[in-house]
């Protein structure tokens, strides 16, 4: 596709379950990041993978949380043992790296809910 | 590493008037400063950017000046009208294969 994909667009779970949120950047872009934004809130930067390089997990807030880039491509958000305070829209952003720096462009988000 | 201080949290103007949104940058190494506009309930999206070589850049209504010795960066909306009104994010980054950091955001209201 054109944009970078998320899905699914809206996840409604049970506290205690896990879930996963999957990204699809925009074809050839070697940079992906995760984001959480809580209702009104600013962006939270969660993780950062880059090319082959060992991914940035400083953003991640728990040992709940977990990403993963297969093939330097599609990329997962795994939440376990969810809280109600994991609800937010959780977006992926991919960029073209090399040369001059190239922006990020964002996908639609996912928008979780925990009862 | 880099820090972005972005301000203010909230801004209200006019319909016609014009706004502006500063922010502050860390690293004497950033060069490259994106703006995104987040509407509603949308992603956010680049409106524009600039390099560390120069000073200034336009695009239409929407203008960003560069103070590297300052280490500020600036968004200028003129003659804002009510589509302008959403979160508006600054970022700055140092390299290629460097991690991208973002302000808080300021959330503008364009006031009818």
């Amino acid at each position: 596709g054109a944009g970078v994909s998320q899905s699914p667009s809206n996840k409604v779970t049970e506290k205690g379950k896990d879930v996963e949120l999957r990204c699809d950047p925009i074809s050839g872009h070697t940079a992906l990041y995760w984001y959480r934004q809580s209702l009104g809130q600013g962006l939270e930067f969660l993780i950062y993978f880059q090319g082959n390089s060992a991914p940035d997990k400083s953003g991640l807030p728990s040992d709940r949380f977990s990403a993963e880039r297969t093939g330097g491509s599609v990329s997962t958000l795994t939440i376990q043992r969810t809280q109600q305070e994991d609800s937010a829209v959780y977006l992926c952003a991919s960029s073209k790296m090399g040369g001059l720096y190239q922006p990020q462009h964002f996908g639609d988000g996912t928008r979780l809910s925990i009862l | 590493g880099e820090n972005v201080e972005q301000h203010p949290s909230t801004l209200s103007v006019q319909e016609g008037d014009s706004a502006v949104i500063k922010c502050t940058y860390s690293d004497s190494a950033s060069n490259y400063f994106p703006w995104y506009k987040q509407e509603l309930g949308k992603r956010p999206q680049l409106i524009i950017d600039i390099r560390s070589n120069v000073g200034e850049k336009k695009d239409q209504r929407i203008a960003v000046t560069l103070n590297k010795t300052a280490k500020h960066f600036s968004l200028h909306i003129t003659e804002t009208q009510p589509e302008d009104s959403a979160v508006y994010f600054c970022a700055a980054t140092k390299n290629r294969d460097d991690k991208i950091i973002f302000g808080k955001g300021t959330r503008l209201h364009i006031l009818p």
